[in-house]
């Protein structure tokens, strides 16, 4: 199976400072077709998880531009550029391209 | 809007079985894969099983393999996870989401295994 491995596990943030988010995965994510099926999951507290980015980079509807990835092969990054309050959350990396998905270990972003 | 509703947890004996199922609306239910996903208390997501938009593909997850049966009703607009043989660690709170990308998600039902 993927092992997706995600750095930090928890994560400090002062309102309106920047975050950042490593996923890593043990095999490269390119699938057949050409394209990366890495997505990122926020988790609020209390709520289910709700899909931000898919395909490495591109944002669902809805989701805030702060919020933005990156990345290709086995190396991803998931940004927000301003910390507001409503991303207190858990977020979580999974790969698509290979069967079983697998989900990162889930980091917990926090306001200082 | 898409709207997936879970329903038929509860608690359930060791080595005993639950269906779940799953209720969508908002889209062309049969245009789709569909994918069950649950998460223990306190933990992360755990992949469980996908099936086609025909029924015809299915994945499983090697924690259920042989346990659990996914399937879907496309005239009812409806997933299931038929789980049987269940064990203590199957407690969690399964969501069903639409595609294997995992686009939307259900508010989950929570399963309880204990004695």
């Amino acid at each position: 199976d993927v092992v997706m491995t995600q750095s930090p596990l928890s994560l400090p943030v002062t309102l309106g400072q920047p975050a950042s988010i490593s996923c890593r995965s043990s095999q490269s994510l390119v699938y057949s077709d050409g394209n990366t099926y890495l997505n990122w999951f926020q988790q609020r507290p209390g709520q289910s998880p709700r899909r931000l980015i898919y395909k490495v980079s591109k944002r669902d509807s809805g989701v805030p531009d702060r919020f933005s990835g990156s990345g290709s092969g086995t190396d991803f990054t998931l940004k927000i550029s301003r910390v507001e309050a409503e991303d207190v959350a858990v977020y979580y990396c999974m790969q698509g391209t290979h069967w079983p998905r697998t989900f990162g270990q889930g980091t917990k972003v926090e306001i200082k | 809007q898409v709207q997936l509703v879970e329903s038929g947890g509860g608690l359930v004996k060791p080595g005993g079985s639950l269906r779940l199922s799953c209720a969508a609306s908002g889209f062309t239910f049969s245009d789709y894969y569909m994918s069950w996903i649950r998460q223990a208390p306190g933990k992360g997501l755990e992949w469980v099983s996908c099936i086609s938009s025909s029924g015809s593909t299915i994945y499983y997850a090697d924690s259920v393999k042989g346990r659990f049966t996914i399937s879907r009703d496309n005239a009812k607009n409806s997933l299931y996870l038929q789980m049987n043989s269940l064990r203590a660690e199957d407690t969690a709170v399964y969501y069903c989401a639409r595609d294997i990308q995992l686009y939307a998600w259900g508010q989950g039902t929570l399963v309880t295994v204990s004695s």
